[in-house]
Order: C-alpha cells, then sequence, then structure tokens
C-alpha cells in the first residue's frame, strides 16, 4: 500500500477485555516496529519483527501484551486482560531492509473504560 | 542506556519567527539522529535526519547540525509559519532496531 495502515483507528474496550491491534506495512518492508504513545509523551518502543520473528521484544511491558507477524507483512498486537493504564495511542512503523528512515501509521487510539 | 530529551513546550511563536527547539541525546554507540513531526490529525512524519558527526539535515526549510562535542541536534528554522504548527519529536537510533524518542515539543505559530 501508500502507506502503513493501522485499524482500527478507534477502539474503545471495557477492562478485562482481550483486544487486537492491526497493521499493515508499506509493501516491501522488512521491518516491523510497535510503539506506544501515552497523552504528552514520545513513542515508546515495543516490539520489533525483522521479516517473520520478533527480533527484538524488551519494549512489552508484561506478558498480557503478545505480537505476531505470521507471514512477514501484516502484524497483530494482541492485549489480553486489558486495563486502564493500557489505554494509549498504538503507532506501528515500517522500513525497508537496512533502512534507518521508519514511516509511521497514524496509529490505533486505545481506550480501557 | 539510551535517551534523548528536548526541550519542553508548548512554543508559542508570531509568523516569521526563528524557532530553536533544543534536543540531547545519550547514546551507548554512534546513533543516527533524526526530528520527526506530527501535524494535527496525522501521523509522524518524518522531518530530517542526520548519520555522522557534523552532518547535517535538513528539510522544508528546517535544519539541525548533529553536534557529536555537545550531543546535541537543535531543530532550527530561519522563518516560521503558521503551517509549521504541529509536534516536534527528536529521536534516536543506533542500529535501526530500536528508535528512541524525546518527549516532543508543540509549537504554535500565531498569524
Amino acid at each position: 500500500g501508500a502507506g502503513v495502515s493501522q485499524t482500527p483507528s478507534n477502539k474503545v474496550t471495557e477492562k478485562g477485555k482481550y483486544v487486537e491491534l492491526r497493521c499493515d506495512p508499506i509493501s516491501g518492508h522488512t521491518a516491523l516496529y510497535w510503539y506506544r504513545q501515552s497523552l504528552g509523551q514520545g513513542p515508546e518502543f515495543l516490539i520489533y519483527f525483522q521479516g517473520t520473528g520478533a527480533a527484538d521484544d524488551s519494549g512489552l511491558p508484561n506478558d498480557r501484551f503478545f505480537a505476531v507477524r505470521p507471514e512477514g507483512s501484516v502484524s497483530t498486537l494482541k492485549i489480553q486482560r486489558t486495563e486502564r493504564g493500557d489505554s494509549a495511542v498504538y503507532l506501528c512503523a515500517s522500513t525497508r531492509s537496512g533502512g534507518t528512515e521508519a514511516f509511521f501509521g497514524q496509529g490505533t487510539r486505545l481506550t480501557v473504560v | 542506556g539510551n535517551s534523548v530529551t528536548q526541550m519542553e513546550g508548548p512554543v508559542t511563536l508570531s509568523e516569521e519567527a526563528f524557532l530553536t527547539i533544543n534536543c540531547t541525546y545519550t547514546a551507548t554507540g554512534y546513533p543516527s539522529l533524526f526530528w520527526y513531526v506530527q501535524y494535527p490529525g496525522e501521523g509522524l512524519q518524518l522531518l530530517l535526519k542526520a548519520t555522522k558527526a557534523d552532518d547535517k539535515g535538513s528539510n522544508k526549510g528546517f535544519e539541525a547540525t548533529y553536534r557529536k562535542e555537545t550531543t546535541s541536534f537543535h531543530l532550527e528554522k530561519g522563518s516560521v509559519q503558521v503551517s509549521d504548527s504541529a509536534v516536534y519529536f527528536c529521536a534516536l537510533t543506533l542500529t535501526g532496531n530500536q528508535f528512541y524518542f524525546g518527549t516532543g515539543t508543540s509549537l504554535t505559530v500565531i498569524p
């Protein structure tokens, strides 16, 4: 596609529920990143994929968070047993192989009530 | 560790004023440095970058010079416009595996 696409753009869920956030990167980009941005803060790294594998998941806050990229393209960030503190904008970005310019999607605004 | 510190906002300027947004960094190696911009209602966009010491990145009238001796990458523009109103983020990466962002500086330019 022309840019990084994230769906849904907004998600409201009840505390304790499970959510999935989807990212469709730029076609041909091998690297994919998930970030979380809280109000008034910069993006915080969650996880980085190179192809299908998670090359660095050191930013995932706990085991309620998990992400997959089974075919090396679309990625899904999964959050179990959501908590109010999970409310934030979740950003996805992709880069071409060997590149350092990250292209960001518009994000999914998650609100846990 | 690796981190970015940028000046807190919000910053309000009149049109055609000079802009400086300070950014300093801490890194365990030799990073590439970036400025990203987020316009209202839009996603983060790369504004400019520099990959080694003394490099100057420039775009849309904005400039930033990679200063290794002061570990800084300050953003400047000689004459801001209303359309420059946005949030600006300084960032670094060492390997492309992780990008470390500052907290962002909100700029409002008034006519």
